[in-house]
């Protein structure tokens, strides 16, 4: 089956410095993949769309200096915290749909995630 | 923001019985697809249903849909230990696979 992986899988940093998470897609391709925030005992809240080759379109109230997204292949996305801060601290999530032929699954596919303490 | 409601928020029940939650939407959907997600962890996708079904099934699990209500049930049957998770329902509403999340059903099954 299709199969998500985010990287690392737990980080803890500093307030003030950057956070690099990857999100990849091991055995499909995928354009567009999605980012998601979840705070504890909540539901998830969708962060941002990142496309494949372009400029990723993020939600109402996300910063996207704060958040950076790169989609630099078809198998690869990035979400960096940058300057992060404690309220920064959350459970990241990525999603990804399958375009490997040529239109869009339908089912999306999510990595493990990546939980960020900042101190 | 989230698109709609679960309920119940949290549910505890023995193996062996049914587990039902529902979940309701604000707004006309291309499809409403049903999630688990243990403790800590990533989602799994469990069942997804088109605005142009009504019932779908796969193993002990069964989704009805009634978009004239604008609500989804996701059904467990003979449920087991292992099933003790968090159950999301999730809302399409343009077929580009933005997803809006519910608040989701926690779920504990004991032996």
């Amino acid at each position: 089956g299709a199969v998500v992986s985010q990287h690392p899988s737990w980080v803890i940093c500093k307030s003030g410095t950057s956070v690099k998470i990857e999100c990849r897609s091991l055995d499909f391709q995928a354009t567009t993949m999605f980012w998601y925030r979840q705070f504890p005992k909540q539901s998830l809240m969708l962060m941002a769309t990142s496309n494949e080759g372009s400029k990723a379109t993020y939600e109402q109230g996300v910063e996207k200096d704060k958040f950076l997204i790169n989609h630099a292949s078809l198998t690869l996305s990035t979400l960096t915290v940058t300057s992060a801060h404690p309220e920064d601290s959350s459970f990241y999530i990525c999603s990804a749909r399958d375009s490997t032929s040529g239109g869009f699954q339908e089912t999306q596919y999510f990595g493990p995630g990546t939980r960020l303490l900042v101190l | 923001s989230q698109q709609g409601e679960e309920d119940p928020q949290a549910l505890s029940i023995q193996e062996g019985e049914n587990a039902t939650m529902n979940c309701s939407y604000k707004t006309s959907i291309n499809n409403l697809q049903w999630y688990r997600q243990n403790s800590g962890r990533g989602l799994v996708h469990l069942i997804l249903i088109r605005s142009n079904e009504r019932e779908k099934h796969s193993g002990r699990l069964r989704v009805t849909l009634d978009t004239s209500k604008k609500s989804s049930s996701l059904l467990i049957t003979a449920s087991r230990a292992a099933d003790t998770a968090s159950y999301f329902c999730a809302t399409d509403r343009s077929s580009w696979g933005k997803l809006q999340f519910g608040a989701g059903t926690q779920v504990v099954v004991t032996p």
